[in-house]
């Protein structure tokens, strides 16, 4: 089964502090991961995709595939990435195209 | 392009009355994704259409539920009667496969 799962419901840091937000998925075959965020009041969009390999506002996520899991990464928060962050999965072909999420993480970055 | 276009912004309704949310996908795109939000699930997918034919709608949580695409540019989600458990934040997205995902600004629905 296709399966998302983000740990923690709220992560709290101090502005400057290293930030992870866990994912760990459940999937058969080779999936792509992505991770999408929600600032307060506006829409859910993407931040990043594994096989884009990018860093974005300053985040990065690896796939470990061993381990099933696509952490973001950022090693300096800022107020500015308190938000919503949601870890989300597609399938490879046939008709998996659906993104499967995980039930997000919120994160407060605090001064 | 104005992005995914969803109506309306926030629904109030009483228990047992119609409700129907409508998405307007970008121009061009080919699928087209109903999710619902809520804080002890998350993001839910509901239905998802591509080329406005439903692929997957074992989301849909029951017969209460239905969503339709009569063309590219328009879909609806209609839920018939309401409860106070569908009380959520209706997400419509759209994509040119297998491109990004576009999100609308969601539809608050309140049911009391």
């Amino acid at each position: 089964a296709q399966r998302v799962t983000q740990p923690e419901k709220l992560l709290s840091v101090f502005k400057g502090a290293p930030v992870e937000l866990k994912c760990n998925y459940s999937y058969s075959g080779s999936p792509e991961l992505f991770w999408y965020v929600q600032y307060s009041r506006q829409r859910l969009q993407l931040l990043l995709r594994h096989i884009s390999r990018e860093s974005i506002k300053g985040f990065t996520a690896d796939l470990n595939k061993g381990e099933t899991s696509f952490h973001l990464k950022k090693p300096f928060a800022q107020e500015e990435d308190s938000a919503m962050y949601y870890c989300a999965l597609r399938g490879r072909g046939g008709s998996q195209g659906n993104l499967i999420f995980g039930k997000g993480t919120k994160l407060s970055v605090k001064p | 392009d104005a992005g995914v276009i969803q109506s309306p912004r926030h629904e109030v309704t009483e228990m047992g009355q119609e409700v129907t949310l409508r998405c307007k996908p970008i121009s061009g795109h080919n699928s087209l994704f109903w999710y619902r939000q809520t804080m002890m699930r998350g993001l839910e997918l509901l239905i998802y259409f591509n080329n406005n034919v439903p692929i997957d709608d074992s989301g849909m949580p029951e017969d209460r539920f239905s969503a339709k695409m009569p063309n590219a540019s328009f879909s609806t989600l209609k839920i018939q009667p309401s409860e106070p458990r569908d009380s959520a934040v209706y997400f419509c997205a759209s994509r040119l496969d297998p491109g990004e995902l576009f999100f609308g600004e969601g539809s608050r629905l309140t049911v009391l």
